[in-house]
């Protein structure tokens, strides 16, 4: 069953937001990943995380991986309409075993002009 | 290059009905995954290749079968749809840890 807990399950905002969304999980796991996915379209990978505590940014983007390696976050500085899609958080056990990507249930981000 | 390409993009069958997905991906990866995403469940995964010729379960594999003849390729069968496996259908391939999606396919069983 789904492992990791997403949310907000969806957000409405104003364009020139900030907006930041979580990831969390009962589960270690060892990468943490954050994909995009626009209306019609596969999901698009925007940042992954490798390590406990990083912090990596891409553009407007920033996400953690936090210290527990339990949980992950993400941030979006001064939205746009183009941020419009689902975001996904997936976490990623084993770096062994067929690369298995757990995802979370996302997060549908709403960008009001 | 065309990356992860999916046929078809939209199929209804009826309850009992068969059907093949077609999954091509032209980037030389070893990985194949079938995904299905439905509302508020994310993405879980069905079944997954780590080469031609090899197969595995994923975490809903039931009503599901797969086939990995080409390492380009990766087939998904239902044998006899059901309306829970109404749902859109997503195939992705790697060679790390980045995934690359296809445009999904809109699968609606009545």
């Amino acid at each position: 069953g789904q492992q990791l807990n997403q949310s907000p399950q969806s957000m409405f905002i104003q364009e020139g937001e900030d907006v930041s969304m979580n990831c969390t999980s009962s589960s270690i796991f060892n990468t943490w990943l954050w994909y995009k996915q626009d209306p019609g379209e596969g999901p698009v990978l925007l940042i992954a995380l490798y390590k406990a505590g990083e912090l990596t940014s891409n553009g407007r983007l920033t996400a953690q991986f936090g210290i527990t390696r339990k949980d992950s976050f993400l941030n979006i500085s001064a939205s746009i309409p183009s941020d419009v899609g689902i975001y996904f958080c997936a976490g990623l056990r084993d770096n062994n075993a067929g690369n298995m990507l757990t995802f979370g249930g996302g997060t549908r981000l709403m960008v009001k002009p | 290059n065309a990356g992860v390409t999916q046929t078809p993009k939209f199929r209804v069958l009826k309850t009992g009905q068969s059907m093949t997905l077609l999954c091509a991906q032209d980037m030389n990866h070893e990985y194949m995954y079938w995904y299905r995403q439905d509302p508020g469940m994310g993405l879980r995964l069905i079944h997954y290749s780590v080469g031609e010729g090899t197969t595995a379960k994923g975490e809903v594999p039931d009503g599901y079968n797969v086939s990995r003849l080409k390492k380009q390729n990766f087939l998904l069968g239902l044998e006899s749809a059901a309306p829970s496996q109404t749902s859109v259908y997503f195939c992705a391939s790697s060679s790390g840890l980045e995934l690359f999606f296809g445009p999904g396919t809109r699968l609606t069983v009545l």
